[in-house]
C-alpha cells in the first residue's frame, strides 16, 4: 500500500484565498484524522471520521474551517478565508478503527498564508 | 497542567549511548503511542501499547499503568535516531489523541 497521500506538499497562499488540502487514506481503515502543527501549538486533533462520519470536530478553529469525507478513499480540508495565523503543517491519519489502533500518519501539507 | 508531559523537552547524546525518554500523563487512558518525527517533517507510528512492554529491533517502549507513566528505549544511539519523539494518549470514554510537546533527540557521531 502507498501509505496515506496528501496533496499538495507545499501550499502558498495569500490572504483570504481558499486554501482545499486533499487526503487519501490507506484502504481498508475506517478512522480519518486531521491534524495541524505549529511551533507554538504542537501537535492538535482538528477533526476525526469514523466511517466518513465526522465524530468530533471540537479542535477545528472556528467556522472558516471545513472537513468532508464524502467516501471512504477521500476527505478534504477547506479554509476559507484564509489568514495568516494558518501558516502551518497539516497532517492527515488513518487507522483501522478510532482507538486502540495505530496511526499511520501523512506526510503533510505545508501552508503558507501570505 | 498539561494532560501529556514528556521529558526531557531536548537531548543530546553520543554515538552508541542508551536514551531514555519519559513520558507521564494525567488521565485515564485505553492507549499510548509514541510517534517519531523525521527532521524533514514526517511522523511515524513506533509503538502503541496499553500495558507492560513491546520491543522492536534497538527501540523499547514500556508503560506502567497505575504510575501513569511510559519510557521510550534506544539502545546503541545511532545518528539517524536523531529526530523528535512525541508521547500520545487515547484518553478512556474518548478517541483524540492527545499529545506531549515532544522531545528533540540529537545524536552525534
Amino acid at each position: 500500500d502507498a501509505g496515506v497521500i496528501q496533496s499538495p506538499r507545499h501550499e502558498v497562499t495569500e490572504m483570504g484565498q481558499e486554501v482545499t488540502l486533499r487526503c487519501k487514506p490507506i484502504s481498508g481503515h475506517n478512522s480519518l484524522f486531521w491534524y495541524r502543527q505549529t511551533m507554538m501549538r504542537g501537535l492538535e486533533l482538528l477533526i476525526y471520521f469514523n466511517n466518513n462520519v465526522p465524530i468530533d470536530d471540537s479542535g477545528m478553529p472556528e467556522d472558516r474551517f471545513s472537513a468532508k469525507m464524502p467516501n471512504a478513499s477521500f476527505s478534504t480540508l477547506k479554509i476559507q478565508p484564509s489568514e495568516p495565523r494558518d501558516s502551518a503543517v497539516y497532517f492527515c491519519a488513518s487507522s483501522l478503527a478510532v482507538q486502540t489502533y495505530t496511526q499511520y500518519f501523512g506526510p503533510g501539507t505545508r501552508l503558507t498564508v501570505l | 497542567k498539561n494532560e501529556v508531559e514528556q521529558s526531557p523537552q531536548n537531548l543530546t547524546a553520543q554515538e552508541g549511548e542508551f536514551i531514555t525518554i519519559n513520558c507521564s500523563y494525567s488521565v485515564g487512558i485505553s492507549a499510548l503511542h509514541w510517534l517519531q518525527q523525521h527532521p524533514g517533517g514526517g511522523i511515524v507510528s513506533l509503538f502503541m501499547l496499553s500495558s507492560g512492554k513491546k520491543k522492536h529491533g534497538r527501540l523499547i517502549a514500556t508503560i506502567n499503568i497505575q504510575e501513569k507513566h511510559s519510557s521510550l528505549h534506544i539502545t546503541a544511539s545511532h545518528p539517524r535516531d536523531s529526530a523528535v519523539y512525541i508521547c500520545a494518549v487515547s484518553i478512556v470514554g474518548g478517541s483524540r489523541l492527545t499529545f506531549g510537546e515532544g522531545t528533540q533527540l540529537t545524536v552525534n557521531p
